[in-house]
C-alpha cells in the first residue's frame, strides 16, 4: 500500500541543466498535484493533471517548466535550463477527487542548482 | 486574491508548556485544513474543519474554525519533542492557499 513516490529525493543540477522529477501517485489516484516550497515558506501551487491532460497550470511559469501525467507511468515535472532560483523542495500529491479530504503528499524531490 | 496569515511565525517553548498557533484569511473560507511539516520532511495532513465554530480534537491537539469561518486556530497541550515542527493551515481548495506557517521549536 505505498503512498505517493517521488524520486529523487535529492537532485543536484548545473545551471543551464534540465532537471526531470517524477512522482507516481497513491494506487487509485487519478489527481496529481505538484507544488513548489522554498525555505522558511508554505507550499505554492504549481500545476493540477489528470492522466494525459493538464487541468489548471496557472501557477506554473510560463517559460521552462512543464508537466505531463502520461496515460501509463508516473507524472512528470520537468525544469529546462535551471537557474538558481529553481532550487528548492517540489513535492507532488494525489488525490482520488478534486476536492479531498486532505490530501496525500510525497516525500518531495530537494533540487539543487549549483 | 485570497492570503491566509498565521502567526506567530516562530515559537519557541519549553517541554510540557502549551503551544497555540493561529490563521486568518482575508476571505470566507468553505473549508480549512491543517498540516504537520516535519523539518526535513513533507506536509502530513492532520484534519479538515467544515462548520462555522467547530471545534475537533486529536489526543493532545484542538482545532476550532471561527464562527465568520475566517480564522482559526490550532492549540497544542503540554507538548512534545516529538510535536516540533511547522503547521500550516490552508483552504481546501486543491490550489491549497497556504499560511506561511508557526515553527514549533522545543527549548533545550
Amino acid at each position: 500500500n505505498a503512498g505517493v513516490m517521488q524520486n529523487p529525493r535529492h537532485l543536484v543540477r548545473r545551471r543551464g541543466q534540465e532537471a526531470r522529477l517524477r512522482c507516481s501517485p497513491m494506487k487509485g489516484h487519478s489527481h496529481v498535484y505538484w507544488y513548489r516550497q522554498l525555505p522558511e515558506e508554505g507550499l505554492k501551487f504549481m500545476v493540477y493533471l489528470q492522466k494525459e491532460n493538464i487541468i489548471d497550470e496557472s501557477g506554473m511559469p510560463k517559460e521552462r517548466f512543464s508537466a505531463e501525467f502520461p496515460k501509463e507511468g508516473p507524472s512528470i515535472l520537468r525544469i529546462q535550463q535551471v537557474v538558481r532560483g529553481d532550487s528548492a523542495a517540489y513535492f507532488c500529491a494525489s488525490s482520488p477527487y478534486v476536492e479531498s479530504y486532505g490530501y496525500t503528499f510525497g516525500s518531495g524531490t530537494r533540487l539543487t542548482v549549483v | 486574491g485570497q492570503q491566509v496569515m498565521q502567526i506567530p511565525q516562530y515559537q519557541h517553548v519549553q517541554e510540557g508548556e502549551d503551544f497555540t498557533t493561529y490563521c486568518n484569511s482575508s476571505t470566507t473560507l468553505s473549508n480549512i485544513q491543517w498540516y504537520k511539516q516535519r523539518p526535513g520532511g513533507h506536509p502530513v495532513f492532520l484534519i479538515q474543519l467544515v462548520k462555522s465554530g467547530e471545534v475537533k480534537k486529536q489526543k493532545r491537539l484542538t482545532f476550532q474554525f471561527g464562527e465568520a469561518k475566517k480564522n482559526s486556530s490550532l492549540h497544542i497541550t503540554a507538548t512534545q519533542t516529538t510535536d516540533v515542527g511547522t503547521y500550516f493551515c490552508t483552504d481546501s481548495n486543491y490550489q491549497l492557499i497556504w499560511g506561511a506557517g508557526t515553527k514549533l521549536i522545543i527549548k533545550p
